[in-house]
């Protein structure tokens, strides 16, 4: 099976922008979770989807944003970017939710400028 | 709410030494507790799972961890560690939510030096 792939890898953004970063989950996978990766914060959960709905949301502002296609896969759009939105975000996906072990991608690496 | 504290920002090893790296949760019911590891400017990967059963669970690349209740402890351990083990390893524990999803919170991250 293909893994989680995340699109683009890299991105570059001035503030005051808005993004919009693509994951494709692993075939059969419904759960699709994002989380948000830098030096002085670590690891931190964005939000969670499921068959097209949220179901767990993480402390961010409004300006993070996702959703969940038909297909499973998964965007995340954050808008009015601030420099310290510069950060890698990881998508990763569970066939179902509560139990089960998720698989990253690669991650999108976000530097706003 | 869960927690999950890695008391190690940063350890260093020599090739072939044992390694231990240090993991403690804070939750009110049995967790689910992962290790994964992620290599610089990639994903991360996952090195083995405790979900329930036997405390003493086995990975990948030679990796075991165990889970120990009284100390609220999943200690990664592995025998004779590589050049190519160096990483940064981050511990992780689900919970499920009121609504019974899962919500997962990682540890601070271990970066794993590896000296000749």
């Amino acid at each position: 099976k293909a893994g989680v792939t995340q699109t683009p890898r890299y991105l570059i953004k001035t503030r005051g922008q808005q993004v919009t970063l693509s994951c494709s989950p692993i075939s059969g996978h419904r759960s699709v979770s994002w989380y948000q990766q830098t030096p002085g914060q670590g690891l931190q959960f964005l939000f969670e989807y499921f068959s097209e709905t949220q179901r767990n949301k993480g402390n961010f502002p409004g300006r993070f944003s996702g959703r969940q296609f038909s297909n499973s896969r998964s965007e995340m759009n954050v808008s009015t970017l601030e420099l310290g939105d510069s950060a890698l975000y990881l998508c990763a996906s569970s066939s179902l939710s509560g139990q089960e072990t998720q698989y990253f991608g690669p991650g999108t690496r976000l530097l706003v400028l | 709410a869960q927690s999950v504290t890695q008391p190690d920002i940063h350890i260093t090893v020599s090739e072939g030494a044992s390694l231990e790296l240090r993991c403690n949760y804070s939750y009110g019911a049995t967790p689910y507790l992962f290790w994964y590891v992620q290599s610089p400017g990639q994903g991360l990967q996952l090195l083995l799972k405790y979900f329930s059963g036997d405390t003493l669970v086995q990975g990948i690349k030679g990796f075991e961890a165990e889970f120990k209740r009284s100390q609220s402890s999943f200690n990664l351990r592995k025998p004779s560690v590589h050049w190519s083990d160096a990483a940064e390893y981050f511990c992780a524990v689900a919970a499920l939510n009121s609504g019974g999803y899962q919500k997962v919170t990682f540890g601070t991250g271990t970066k794993l030096q590896v000296i000749p």
